[in-house]
C-alpha cells in the first residue's frame, strides 16, 4: 500500500517553456502533498506545502509565481515550473501523507528536469 | 535554526560488517524522526520514530531515537550489497528537515 506516482519520470525542455509534473497517491487519499527539490548528492529541500483544496504553503525562498502548486483532488498535486530556466534543473520529489498515516511520508519516484 | 546532521558523510564495509548511521537533529517543532533509504531515485521509508527507547526492527535494520540527547542510530546487521544506498533521516512534525545523508557502500 502507500504507493505514489510522479509523471514524466524525465523531462527535456527549452528556456523560458513551463514544465507540468503530476504527482499521484494511487491507493489512499493524500489530505497533504509535499514538494521537495534534490541537487544532486544533496539532500531535499522542502519547497512547499499542498493541501487538497486550499493554497499552498511555500517554504521560504521558493518564488510561488515560479512554482505553481495545485491539489485539486485527494489524489493529485501538480507542481507547474513556469518560465524554466536552465538553474531549475533539478530533481523534483513529491510525497504524500494520507489521513491517519500520522507522520509517515511516501515518496513518488521523482522526476528529473533538465531546462536548455 | 532548525537542523539535522547526519554522520558520517559516507561509509564503505565489506558484506557481512554492522554498521551504525548516526542522526542528530535540532527542531522546534519536533514529533517524529523518519529513516529513509535512497537508491537511484526517490526515498523509500523504513522507519518512524516518536518514542525515546524504543527500538524499531525489520529484518538486519534497526533503529531507535533519544529524545533527551536528540539523536537517532540506524544500525544494520550482516551487510548486504544491496544495502548500498544513501541513508536519510528527517525529523519534524507536519514538515520535515532532512540531513544530508550518509552513503554507504558495501563492498562484496
Amino acid at each position: 500500500g502507500a504507493v505514489v506516482s510522479q509523471h514524466p519520470s524525465w523531462v527535456i525542455c527549452k528556456s523560458g517553456t513551463s514544465v507540468k509534473i503530476e504527482c499521484r497517491s494511487l491507493d489512499f487519499q493524500a489530505t497533504t502533498m509535499f514538494w521537495y527539490r534534490q541537487f544532486p548528492k544533496q539532500s531535499l529541500m522542502l519547497m512547499a506545502t499542498s493541501n487538497e483544496g486550499s493554497k499552498a504553503t511555500y517554504e521560504q525562498g521558493v518564488e510561488k509565481d515560479k512554482f505553481l502548486i495545485n491539489h485539486a483532488s485527494l489524489t493529485l498535486s501538480t507542481l507547474t515550473v513556469t518560465s524554466a530556466h536552465p538553474e531549475d534543473s533539478s530533481f523534483y520529489i513529491c510525497s504524500a501523507r494520507g489521513e491517519g498515516s500520522a507522520d509517515t511520508q511516501y515518496f513518488g519516484p521523482g522526476t528529473r528536469l533538465t531546462v536548455l | 535554526e532548525d537542523k539535522v546532521v547526519q554522520s558520517p558523510l559516507s561509509l564503505v564495509v565489506h558484506e557481512g560488517d554492522t554498521v551504525t548511521l548516526n542522526c542528530s537533529y535540532e527542531v522546534t517543532n519536533f514529533r517524529s524522526l523518519l529513516w529513509y533509504k535512497q537508491e537511484k531515485k526517490a526515498p523509500t521509508f523504513l522507519f518512524m520514530l516518536t518514542s525515546s527507547g524504543i527500538e524499531k526492527k525489520s529484518g538486519r535494520l534497526s533503529s531507535i531515537l533519544d529524545k533527551k540527547e536528540l539523536f537517532s542510530i540506524l544500525n544494520i546487521t550482516a551487510t548486504q550489497t544491496g544495502d548500498s544506498a544513501v541513508y536519510l533521516c528527517a525529523g519534524g512534525t507536519y514538515k520535515y528537515i532532512f540531513g544530508t545523508g550518509t552513503r554507504l557502500k558495501v563492498l562484496a
